[in-house]
């Protein structure tokens, strides 16, 4: 079984559509958790934090589950520019190695 | 200031042949990591350098894998007797505590023929 484990996709959404991804990961003693966003053959940047209470960052929101070992991140307001590999990320230790889910890939289309 | 640089950004080898990859973590990170990316599939970990402690390679995925970080600054990892299994994207990451943002270089493409 995959540490992190996300849907493929992709997934084809029209502009201005609310979408969600999941995240699953199997190891409880996880502390950090991130989402992160790859353009296509580029290098992965931080899209945002998820914390234990869940936030927000504008179109984004992150949610996580601890007792069910679940990550969420909600996109609202779909933008064309949203389109790239949507990447859950998660960490047994503060600062150290971080454990990659193989991304599910969003096209957003006009 | 300059991101994480990689050098080079494309490097193609033949089998067996030994290969150098360099990186040039943010000025200041005291942490530095390596990943690999293969087509289609996650970034995998390979190694991990925090300050002077001994670097974690727990992710090294052979002895013909290693990895040097001289002065607290730059690290070069080190393939020998390449495969052509070895051919990835090899992304490095620096962060400025351990708790920090981990900011990634745009990677070296590594095709072994």
């Amino acid at each position: 079984r995959k540490e992190v484990e996300q849907d493929p996709g992709p997934f084809n959404v029209p502009e201005g559509a609310t979408v969600a991804f999941n995240c699953t990961y199997s190891n409880s003693a996880s502390q950090s958790f991130f989402w992160y966003r790859q353009d296509c053959r580029k290098e992965p940047k931080l899209l945002m934090s998820v914390y234990s209470s869940g936030n927000e960052d504008g179109r984004f929101t992150a949610q996580l589950n601890r007792a069910s070992q679940y990550i969420s991140l909600l996109i609202r307001d779909s933008k064309l520019s949203d389109s790239a590999t949507y990447l859950c990320v998660v960490s047994v230790e503060y600062g150290n190695k971080l454990v990659f889910g193989a991304g599910t890939i969003l096209r957003v289309k006009s | 200031g300059a991101g994480v640089s990689q050098s080079p950004s494309n490097k193609v080898t033949e089998k067996g042949k030994d290969v150098e990859l360099r990186c040039d973590p943010i000025s200041g990170h005291t942490a530095l990591y390596w990943y690999r990316q293969s087509l289609g599939q996650g970034l995998e970990f390979l190694i991990y350098f925090q300050g002077n402690s001994a670097p974690d390679k727990s992710g090294l995925p052979s002895d013909r894998f290693s990895a040097e970080r001289t002065g607290g600054s730059v690290s070069t990892l080190t393939i020998q007797r390449t495969q052509q299994e070895d051919s990835a994207v090899y992304l490095c990451a620096s962060s400025s505590r351990q708790d920090n943002e981990q900011f990634f270089g745009p990677g070296t493409r590594l095709t072994v023929l």
